[in-house]
């Protein structure tokens, strides 16, 4: 199986919030990441979470992090049009610098 | 601040042709990833560097890949020969060796036919 598992698909009123799941199988993660891409574009950094920390807020995202169930998830507020993107949960294990990314939620933001 | 800067930004070629592209990291940054995009396989790591030196290239396909950095400024992944296999958007990554953040440029999209 995959080191870092998303669901393929989430849709969502515009309004509403997101929650979008990832689950990973490391327990030597330090960070954890999510990344949004929109169509044709690359990859943007919206936020990362030390692996000692169990919650993140930035403005309208909240990261939450469970290590003893190795379950992350990005909390969207207000999820608007312009949030439409596939968002990339990935992690950084020990001392390694690169990262392992999951397959992608692509979310879909209907009006 | 320039993010980082990879180029071509779209390649069609034909199979059988060298391909190079190129990317100039963050100024400043110190490692650096070449990262490859597919519908099956999603983002791999192909290979990355600190302080130009290859650190870990176990991602790299196969022979027809090679990958060099000749200096901090800049870095190209160069296919020869090119198979259609190799369509792909592929991204070059910068970060701070110390840093905890890694920044995408926005990718190099490849047409073998």
């Amino acid at each position: 199986g995959e080191d870092v598992e998303q669901s393929l698909f989430l849709s969502v009123r515009e309004g509403d919030s997101s929650v979008i799941n990832c689950t990973y199988t490391d327990s030597s993660s330090t960070y954890l990441y999510w990344y949004k891409q929109e169509p044709g574009a690359g990859l943007q950094l919206l936020t990362y979470i030390f692996s000692n920390m169990d919650m993140k807020q930035d403005q309208r995202l909240t990261v939450l992090l469970n290590k003893k169930d190795k379950h992350l998830s990005l909390r969207i507020a207000d999820t608007q049009t312009g949030d439409s993107a596939i968002y990339f949960c990935a992690e950084r294990r020990g001392s390694a610098r690169q990262l392992t990314f999951g397959s992608g939620t692509q979310l879909t933001v209907l009006p | 601040d320039a993010g980082v800067i990879q180029s071509p930004r779209h390649e069609v070629t034909e199979m059988g042709q060298e391909v190079t592209l190129r990317c100039k990291p963050i100024s400043g940054h110190n490692s650096l990833f070449w990262y490859r995009q597919t519908m099956m396989r999603g983002l791999e790591l192909l290979i990355y560097f600190n302080n130009n030196v290859p650190i870990d290239d176990s991602g790299m396909p196969e022979d027809r890949f090679s990958a060099k950095m000749p200096n901090a400024s800049f870095s190209t992944l160069k296919i020869q020969p090119s198979e259609p296999r190799d369509s792909a958007v592929y991204f070059c990554a910068s970060s701070l060796h110390s840093g905890n953040t890694i920044y995408f440029g926005e990718g190099s999209w490849l047409t073998v036919v």
